[in-house]
């Protein structure tokens, strides 16, 4: 199965970019990389997901080396309401079974 | 749309006693699991089903049994619960990916559990 570690905590300003980085050395071909993020008492919500190079959507940025064993999520310009868990996931080989990392508490102070 | 839905949301058991969590989704995914998420902590995969009629085991999945009888629906039983099984569980689906492996994952808001 393949694993992912994180960052345990980042601390940011309002205003500022955050970068965060996943580690994930033993990834498949054919898996994509996907962020969730998590506010407390919620359920996880898809941020972004990429395979190689560099993918941007109206809330983030998702860069992947060439190697793809690492990638970083980066949010623009964060505000308080980006306060809150942010997961890694890649999927196993056989592309069924999710393992969630530990994840990286994110907090935005102003 | 409804998406994905858990029930009950919460519910308080005594050590020994059984109960079944629910899971249905609307959206005709193939694939469905159920998470445990202790306080604090991230989330541990329990058990998966890759479609009608299968499952398989996760990271975490002692104590537990799962059914996946109907595809839009997805149970998780606890025989026997005990103060370790104390948590948050969340239901997850996704539709098979279109050449590719890994997806995006719908979740429920959650069943929060309580044993004493």
């Amino acid at each position: 199965l393949a694993k992912t570690t994180q960052p345990i905590s980042m601390d940011s300003y309002e205003g500022q970019e955050v970068n965060i980085t996943c580690s994930h050395n033993n990834i498949a071909t054919n898996d994509y990389i996907t962020w969730y993020q998590q506010f407390p008492s919620q359920g996880p919500r898809f941020i972004i997901q990429g395979y190689k190079t560099k993918v941007t959507n109206e809330v983030a940025s998702l860069f992947i080396p060439a190697d793809r064993k690492s990638s970083t999520l980066s949010l623009p310009r964060v505000s308080l309401s980006d306060t809150a868990v942010y997961y890694c996931l890649v999927g196993d080989q056989a592309g069924t079974a999710l393992i969630f990392g530990k994840g990286t508490t994110l907090s935005v102070s102003s | 749309n409804a998406g994905v839905t858990q029930t009950p949301k919460f519910r308080v058991l005594k050590t020994g006693q059984s109960m079944t969590l629910l899971c249905a989704q609307d959206m005709n995914h193939e694939y469905m699991y159920w998470y445990r998420q202790d306080p604090g902590m991230g989330l541990r995969l329990i058990h998966y089903s890759v479609g009608e009629g299968t499952t398989a085991k996760g990271e975490v999945p002692d104590g537990y049994n799962v059914s996946r009888l109907k595809k839009q629906n997805f149970l998780l039983g606890l025989e026997s619960a005990a103060p370790s099984q104390t948590s948050v569980y969340f239901c997850a689906s996704r539709p098979i990916p279109s050449g590719r492996i890994t997806g995006e994952l719908f979740f429920g808001e959650g069943s929060r559990l309580t044993v004493l």
